[in-house]
């Protein structure tokens, strides 16, 4: 059974960091890209960060590149996002989420189950 | 990048009427479409993607169609737990979008 755990969330101080972490079974993590979507609270849909399944290749959206890094440890079945310099607009619940498809474009098949961060003084 | 407009942005219908939902692209993105199910309080699940086929274990009662720039999610007989936000996803242009989503109301 695939499963994808999230955890890492929190409260943290404006300019503060965190690192969220998604820990995959029930599937062969190192052949699959991995991405982080987020959901800010009352809001749709955005995906922030995404990684091959090597971790050669990233991206990250415009609202996040240069703060956020996103990054993977195939050896321990393992997705991180490394955010820096947090701010309010970066409050929201943080999924990692899993292709349908490796090695190709796909729609998302299995989602963690989201991790809160919350950014308040 | 592709913008995805859903619409409406709320819909209400009543248990057992049909649910339209519809979902436009700024460009083509051919059918590499894919629509969301997002129940309150939990993660997104995967309900069509290929712009009409089924994920694993949805009820028949969801339906898909269309190419190009205009998408249609349908739910035949709308059930109680059909409650949900709806979203679309393009996956045919990098990067990957979603529409802004509709939120489906029990009347």
């Amino acid at each position: 059974e695939v499963q994808l755990l999230d955890s890492g969330g929190g409260l943290v101080q404006p300019g503060g960091s965190l690192r969220l972490s998604c820990t995959a079974s029930g599937f062969s993590f190192s052949t699959y890209a991995m991405s982080w979507v987020r959901q800010a609270p009352g809001k749709g849909l955005e995906r922030v960060a995404g990684i091959s399944a090597s971790g050669d290749n990233t991206f990250h959206a415009a609202s996040v590149r240069g703060r956020f890094t996103i990054s993977r440890d195939n050896s321990k079945n393992t997705l991180y996002l490394q955010m820096n310099s947090l701010g309010a607009e970066d409050t929201a619940v943080y999924y990692c989420a899993k292709p349908r498809i490796a090695g190709v474009v796909a729609p998302f098949d299995f989602w963690g189950q989201g991790t809160l961060v919350t950014v308040s003084s | 990048e592709i913008v995805m407009t859903q619409s409406p942005a709320t819909l209400s219908v009543s248990p057992g009427q049909r649910a339209t939902l519809s979902c436009r692209a700024s460009q083509s993105v051919n059918s590499d479409l894919a629509w969301y199910q997002q129940k309150p309080g939990q993660a997104p699940s995967l309900l069509i993607y290929g712009a009409s086929t089924r994920a694993t274990g949805i009820p028949a009662r969801f339906s898909a169609s269309g190419s190009g720039t205009e998408f249609t999610l349908t739910i035949s007989s709308l059930q109680s737990e059909d409650l949900a936000l709806y979203y679309c996803q393009q996956y045919d242009n990098w990067p990957p979008t979603f529409g802004q989503g509709t939120r489906l109301e029990i009347k």
